[in-house]
């Protein structure tokens, strides 16, 4: 069975300042990793996935997240951090073709 | 525009009161998916159907019900038997299992 663990509940950055948010997955089989984003009382909209290709992901809105199998690691980073950036941000799994796996979840604050 | 709609946005329940979220996508996706998210647990899967007449319970499908009787609808109902329904409930659709899932934008159920 896949999971996932997202280190810190909360992050706290200044702006301009490096972001990098972790996670951390259990896979018996090679993997599909995925980042996502959600903003107050709304969905989840899609950062970036990896499904085997590249090790180094872009995304959208400057976030990249390199997969590490070694280290069974996929964090997520942002060399400067936007107060637009303030958001609750989701690490899923998926092996074979069962459905994603989240993460609990980690809360972006970016202080002026 | 291709996307996935909830409605409605909030929902208010009675004690012994059954209701129903609807969840609609026209992008075409053979899997959709239904979750319940509450504060600092993440998402968890309530039940999921990959095609239609079909469906599976996931981690918390007691006390809720699902029907898929057409490819683009995947309607959510919440027993009476929910004893604790406040939650913010998300729908997602994706191609198969193991893809990328989009999301509707949620409903909030409210208990009077």
């Amino acid at each position: 069975a896949q999971s996932v663990t997202q280190l810190g509940s909360h992050v706290s950055v200044s702006e301009g300042a490096l972001v990098l948010l972790r996670c951390n997955y259990s896979s018996s089989v090679p993997p599909y990793l995925f980042w996502y984003v959600q903003y107050p009382n709304q969905g989840l909209q899609l950062l970036l996935k990896y499904t085997s290709a590249a090790t180094l992901v872009k995304g959208i809105n400057g976030f990249e997240a390199e997969f590490k199998k070694s280290e069974t690691s996929f964090h997520l980073t942002k060399p400067s951090a936007h107060m637009s950036d303030a958001a609750e941000y989701f690490c899923a799994v998926s092996s074979g073709n069962t459905p994603l796996v989240f993460g609990k979840g980690t809360r972006l604050s970016v202080i002026a | 525009d291709g996307g996935i709609t909830q409605s409605p946005k909030y929902l208010f329940r009675k004690e012994g009161q059954n209701v129903t979220l609807s969840c609609e996508q026209n992008l075409n996706h053979d899997a959709m998916y239904w979750y319940r998210q509450d504060p600092g647990q993440g998402l968890r899967l309530i039940y999921y159907s990959q095609i239609v007449n079909d469906f599976q319970k996931g981690d918390i499908a007691e006390g809720y019900s699902v029907s898929r009787e057409k490819k683009e609808s995947f309607p959510l109902t919440v027993t009476s038997a929910q004893k604790n329904p406040t939650a913010f409930y998300l729908c997602a659709s994706s191609t198969t299992g193991r893809e990328t899932q989009y999301f509707g934008p949620g409903t909030r159920l409210l208990v009077l």
